[in-house]
């Protein structure tokens, strides 16, 4: 199986600053990445796949980077209804999720 | 509208049984192949099964292999997961899910709102 590490598992940052996070595949998944975000209470919500394209409707501020083991998520500047869980999400064998990253209002 | 919701979910004993249902609307089922997720309270996400657009083919995460079995009826436009000799671990929210492009793994873009099991005695 396939372990997704994400990092930090905490992130606190200020409205309007960037946040960086990370996630690290223990084998290549290619491109085979996504994120997601999901708010509590809420069931999650795709941002990005293929590693770098974004959803329908997500705004610019997201983008994803990154291919083979070693993959971004950045959101340029932080905005209210940005302070969620963002997961990791490999689906180049079977699929697996990493553990999250709580981004915090600073 | 385009959406997909669960149901069946409840308070089971170790051991026992339960069947979750997803109906999905304003898409056709049978276009995709179709997710289960689950996420265990306060947790990450896990993947439990997966169903071919037909539902000829069906996968599973060791964890829940030869216990749950993921099935559909694209007639009724719903998928379903019956789940059996559950386990205290099996507790969390169920999620099924719609791949991008209705392959068998893809990113996930439509998520049902999640049904709760409870394994406890």
């Amino acid at each position: 199986e396939i372990v997704m590490t994400q990092s930090p598992v905490t992130l606190s940052v200020s409205p309007g600053e960037r946040a960086t996070l990370s996630c690290r595949a223990s084998q290549s998944v290619s491109s085979n990445l996504a994120w997601y975000q999901q708010r509590p209470g809420q069931a999650p919500r795709l941002l990005i796949y293929g590693a770098s394209t974004r959803a329908t409707g997500i705004p610019g501020r997201f983008s994803g980077s990154g291919s083979g083991t070693e993959f971004t998520l950045t959101i340029s500047s932080l905005q209210s209804e940005d302070f969620a869980v963002y997961f990791c999400h490999q689906y180049n064998d079977w699929f697996t999720f990493g553990g999250g990253t709580q981004v915090d209002i600073k | 509208e385009v959406q997909l919701v669960e149901s069946g979910g409840g308070l089971e004993q170790p051991g026992g049984s339960l069947r979750l249902s997803c109906a999905a609307s304003g898409f056709k089922l049978s276009m995709y192949a179709m997710s289960w997720v689950r996420q265990a309270p306060g947790k990450g996400l896990e993947g439990v099964a997966v169903i071919g657009a037909s539902g000829s083919n069906t996968y599973y995460a060791d964890s829940v292999k030869g216990r749950f079995i993921i099935s559909r009826d694209n007639s009724k436009n719903t998928l379903y997961l019956q789940m059996n000799s559950l386990r205290a671990e099996d507790m969390g929210i169920y999620y099924c899910a719609r791949p991008l492009r209705g392959l068998i793994t893809h990113a996930f873009d439509m998520w049902g709102q999640g049904t709760v099991v409870t394994v406890s005695s």
